[in-house]
């Protein structure tokens, strides 16, 4: 069973960034790939964009196009997701999902708060 | 907008069975999960490679699929069981994804 632990949650100021990590442990394996969610309040799940980090390939949706940035790093079991340009309406829950053998694993999700 | 069409609400009596459909074009050619969400929680898998049930999840989950429809069944409905369900697809990579706009189950 594959457990993820995202890092806490933030507030922001219009044009700033956020980094978000997320750190698997257990039954972890070499062959996964890492997606990135959002959820806004009382809204709906939202895919921004993944990594095949073993092929080294990202995949982002036109939404975040040169705003998102999702790295993975092997030797720690860690992934990130950067976003940048911040506005209000980035106010959300983002969450990660390790997916290995097409069985996806969630991490908790982290409050992101814009606000000047 | 979603790539995946879903009810914006079902109802049932408690011992009912409710059946949330998720209709896309791209539902026949890659795996469907399910996912079951409280209000302030993460999302919690309860299917997925269409009919696969995680061992934690009740017998009474069920997944299937008939073309560009996907189907979960809940079986003898309980109180618990009302929540958001929100289904998604991916190809056998693991990316990308897609979302339905997600069903508010209410148990009358």
């Amino acid at each position: 069973q594959v457990h993820l632990v995202q890092s806490g949650a933030e507030v922001k100021r219009p044009g700033s960034s956020v980094k978000v990590s997320c750190k698997a442990s257990g039954g972890t394996s070499y062959t996964y790939s890492i997606s990135w969610v959002r959820q806004a309040p009382g809204q709906g799940l939202e895919w921004m964009g993944g990594i095949l980090p073993l092929f080294r390939i990202t995949n982002y949706t036109e939404n975040f196009q040169g705003r998102l940035t999702i790295t993975a790093d092997d030797t720690t079991n860690t992934a990130f997701m950067e976003l940048k340009n911040l506005r209000s309406d980035d106010t959300a829950t983002y969450f990660c999902a390790r997916v290995q053998m097409a069985i996806p694993f969630w991490g908790q999700g982290t409050q992101v708060t814009v606000s000047s | 907008s979603y790539e995946l069409t879903q009810p914006p609400s079902v109802s049932v009596s408690p011992g009912q069975t409710a059946r949330i459909t998720c209709s896309g074009d791209v539902l026949p050619d890659h795996y469907s999960y399910w996912y079951q969400q409280r209000p302030g929680q993460a999302p919690v898998l309860v299917i997925y490679k269409d009919t696969e049930r995680p061992s934690e999840i009740p017998e009474r989950f069920s997944g299937s699929s008939s073309g560009t429809t996907v189907i979960l069944t809940i079986t003898g409905v309980q109180a618990e069981d009302e929540a958001d369900y929100h289904c998604q697809s991916a190809d056998s990579s693991g990316v990308p994804w897609v979302f339905g706009g997600g069903t508010k189950l209410t148990v009358l």
